[in-house]
């Protein structure tokens, strides 16, 4: 049971670095989201999208990039890794519409130098 | 601006008490709200709440939602070291179906 799946766990990169973070699901859910994690703001909305060919912007856009070609994946890109990115990314997805339980991934540590 | 708020924001407590954690919301198009636990790594998921006035429960947690207050509380009855956690509120808009997180609530338990 695979479920979310994101990769990779942990990445450093340096200011200006470009760089994609995977998410995959199989489990045929329409609604894929991103969200940041930092110390005392507790899980902000970054991009989301509620099935293939459809995105749209969350709380916090600026400097990440998403698309969603095929139902099951939903990569974030950071075009030009700034500093303030070092967070924990957690890519999360559920049935459409109905339905409250999100299901999340492992996460992925980024610290950008 | 759509805003979800959680408090307190940090509660320490020995086991054997009974917590209870608040979220309240401002935000249009108000669908559902959900509550989730994160321990190490990702959130999981506690409770959905459509209804006002409807109590949802399992186990020691159980929680209830105040539509009319626009809020929810989440009550733990004889804590247990495994309780300590961030728990997190959240809430799911009509028309977007976005989820908007509060900031948690950080539950220490000491034995």
């Amino acid at each position: 049971n695979a479920g979310v799946t994101q990769t990779p766990k942990f990445q450093v990169l340096k200011t200006g670095q470009s760089m994609t973070l995977q998410c995959a699901q199989d489990m045929n859910h329409e609604y894929m989201s991103w969200y940041r994690q930092d110390p005392g703001m507790g899980l902000r909305l970054i991009h989301y999208s509620v099935g293939a060919g459809i995105t749209d912007q969350g709380e916090v856009p600026n400097g990440y990039n998403v698309s969603r070609s095929t139902t099951e994946d939903f990569p974030l890109r950071l075009l030009s890794a700034a500093p303030s990115q070092t967070s924990v990314y957690f890519c999360a997805s559920r049935p459409h519409l109905n339905t409250g339980e999100l299901f999340f991934g492992e996460g992925s540590r980024l610290t950008v130098l | 601006e759509d805003k979800v708020v959680q408090s307190p924001l940090s509660l320490v407590v020995h086991e054997g008490d009974t917590v209870t954690l608040n979220c309240s919301y401002e935000v249009t198009n108000f669908r559902s709200l959900l509550w989730y636990k994160q321990e190490k790594k990702a959130p999981t998921f506690l409770f959905m709440l459509t209804s006002s006035g409807i109590e949802k429960k399992s186990g020691r947690l159980s929680s209830i939602l105040d539509k009319k207050e626009l809020s929810s509380i989440l009550n733990i009855t004889a804590t247990q070291t495994g309780d300590s956690a961030i728990y997190l509120c959240a809430v799911v808009l009509y028309n977007t179906d976005k989820l908007i997180f509060g900031t948690g609530t950080r539950l220490q338990v000491f034995p």
